[in-house]
């Protein structure tokens, strides 16, 4: 168990749809990542937050939008869903190791979205 | 910009065989590199990580890794290899302090074979 929790498990919704993926990070964790994770693209960065500020983005659609909550927990937008949106989608938190140091990032178990 | 290359997209080998998982990164700064390994149906846990000092970085599960900065290397290694490391395993490099830039490589398949 990496102490980041990831709600729901599972979600199937129709094309067209909009859904809400939840991540809770490790306690004292303040930057949150997304990933998603899917067979023919691997796993693709998507956004990262820092105490409550966006502080990198990847490759993550105009449609796709996060925030970051006061309680340092973390909201996935996805809208506008289409056929090819099905995939894994991971949060992850870390927190620096030290002065100066970046430390390593904890996986939640993820949510399985399925665009039908 | 970063990026990480994992040449061997699948690695088959024999249960208490040896095995060697090769990954390659382009960086203009220093970096702190990690491998991750992903069980079926699970999430990525960390194997370990390089952030400086001793070059040869133990993790868990008996892995091993050495990082080579004029080879741009951080090959994961273990010397006899069971049934249970079936999994995909990632390499990753970030550049920053504040874990920005944190990237991926496209993962490598292990299969241990019986």
């Amino acid at each position: 168990d990496s102490g980041v929790t990831q709600t729901p498990k599972h979600l199937i919704t129709a094309t067209g749809q909009r859904v809400t993926l939840r991540c809770s990070p490790r306690s004292g964790d303040l930057s949150v990542y997304w990933y998603q994770q899917s067979l023919d693209q691997g796993l693709q960065f998507l956004i990262q937050y820092y105490n409550g500020e966006e502080r990198a983005k990847g490759n993550i659609l105009e449609r796709f939008s996060a925030q970051q909550f006061p309680d340092l927990h973390s909201e996935l937008n996805l809208s506008s869903l289409e056929l090819g949106d099905s995939a894994l989608y991971f949060c992850a938190s870390s927190r620096l190791a030290g002065k100066n140091t970046p430390g390593e990032q904890y996986f939640g178990p993820g949510t399985r979205l399925t665009v039908t | 910009a970063q990026s990480v290359t994992q040449l061997d997209s699948q690695v088959p080998v024999f249960e208490e065989a040896p095995v060697e998982l090769r990954c390659n990164y382009s960086s203009s700064v220093s970096v702190y590199l990690f491998w991750y390994v992903q069980y079926p149906n699970q999430g990525l846990q960390l194997l370990l990580k390089y952030l400086s000092g001793s070059t040869l970085v133990k993790g868990i599960n008996g892995f091993e890794a050495e990082f080579n900065k004029s080879q741009t290397s951080f090959h994961l290694r273990k010397p006899s290899v069971h049934i249970r490391d079936t999994a995909e395993y990632f390499c990753a490099v970030s550049s920053d302090n504040y874990g920005q830039n944190f990237v991926f490589g496209p993962g490598t398949r292990l299969s241990v074979l019986p």
